[in-house]
C-alpha cells in the first residue's frame, strides 16, 4: 500500500480566505497530481508535476496554484476561496518502478 | 483527446452473484494503460485492476477480472462472488504511455450490493 498523505481531511472556511491543501508522499515518486472531484462525479486533473521545480496545469482550469520545492511535497493553494471552489481535492503520485497512480485520502473543502 | 465513457451510472447485484461494469474509451494511441479504481463512500480511491494495452491476456486479481477488447476499445470489469464490501463507486480510467501519465476518468458507476 502506498504512503500518500493529505491534510486537512475536511475544511470549512469563509469566502476570501487563503488556504493551502497539503499533500506529501514518502515513496520518492517523481510525478505528482492534483485532481478535483465534485460529489458523485468523475475526477478532473487540475495540476501535475514531473518533479522538483516542475508544475503544469491540467485539463480543468483552476484558480488554484501549486508548488514543488521538495520531491515529497506538492501543496495546492487558493489565494481567495470562493463557494465555487467547494469540492473534493485528491492528490496522487506515481513512481518509475511501480507505474500505477496511488491516491491520497482527499481533502473535502467547503467554502461558505 | 482521450475520453472514457461509463454508460451505467448505477448497478446493483445480489451478494455472491456476478456483475459486469462497462467501460469504453477513445484514443488514437496504440500503447496505453487502463485501470479500474474503487472509491468507497468517504474513503480513499484504491486500484482494483490494471491492463496494459499491448498485452492480449486479460488481467485478473482474485474475484476481479477484465474483458479487454482493444479493437472495440472496450474494457469491462467483472466482479465474481460479490461481497458487501464491494459496494462503492467504480471508475474506469485511461492513461497514456509516457508524458504526463495523467489519468482520464469516466463518470463512474455506483455499485450497490444487496444482502
Amino acid at each position: 500500500e502506498a504512503d500518500i498523505y493529505q491534510t486537512p481531511r475536511y475544511l470549512v472556511i469563509g469566502t476570501g480566505k487563503k488556504i493551502t491543501l497539503e499533500c506529501s508522499q514518502t515513496m520518492g515518486h517523481d510525478k505528482m497530481y492534483w485532481y478535483q472531484q465534485d460529489p458523485g462525479m468523475e475526477l478532473h486533473l487540475i495540476h501535475y508535476s514531473y518533479g522538483v521545480n516542475s508544475t503544469e496545469k491540467g485539463d480543468l482550469s483552476s484558480e488554484s496554484t501549486v508548488s514543488r520545492i521538495r520531491t515529497e511535497h506538492f501543496p495546492l493553494t487558493l489565494e481567495s476561496a470562493r463557494p465555487s471552489h467547494t469540492s473534493q481535492y485528491l492528490c496522487a503520485s506515481i513512481g518509475r518502478v511501480v507505474d500505477t497512480q496511488y491516491f491520497g485520502p482527499g481533502t473535502r473543502l467547503t467554502v461558505l | 483527446a482521450q475520453t472514457v465513457t461509463q454508460s451505467q451510472p448505477e448497478m446493483s447485484v445480489q451478494e455472491a452473484e456476478t456483475v459486469t461494469l462497462s467501460c469504453t474509451y477513445d484514443t488514437s494511441e496504440s500503447d496505453y494503460y487502463l485501470f479500474w479504481y474503487k472509491q468507497p463512500p468517504s474513503r480513499q480511491m484504491i486500484l482494483v485492476i490494471r491492463q496494459e494495452a499491448y498485452k492480449q491476456q486479460n488481467a485478473t486479481e482474485n474475484r476481479f477480472s477484465v474483458n479487454f477488447q482493444k479493437a472495440a476499445k472496450s474494457f469491462s470489469l467483472k466482479i465474481s462472488d460479490s461481497q458487501l464490501g464491494d459496494a462503492a463507486m467504480y471508475f474506469c480510467a485511461y492513461r497514456e504511455q509516457g508524458g504526463s501519465e495523467k489519468l482520464v476518468f469516466g463518470k463512474g458507476t455506483k455499485l450497490t450490493v444487496n444482502p
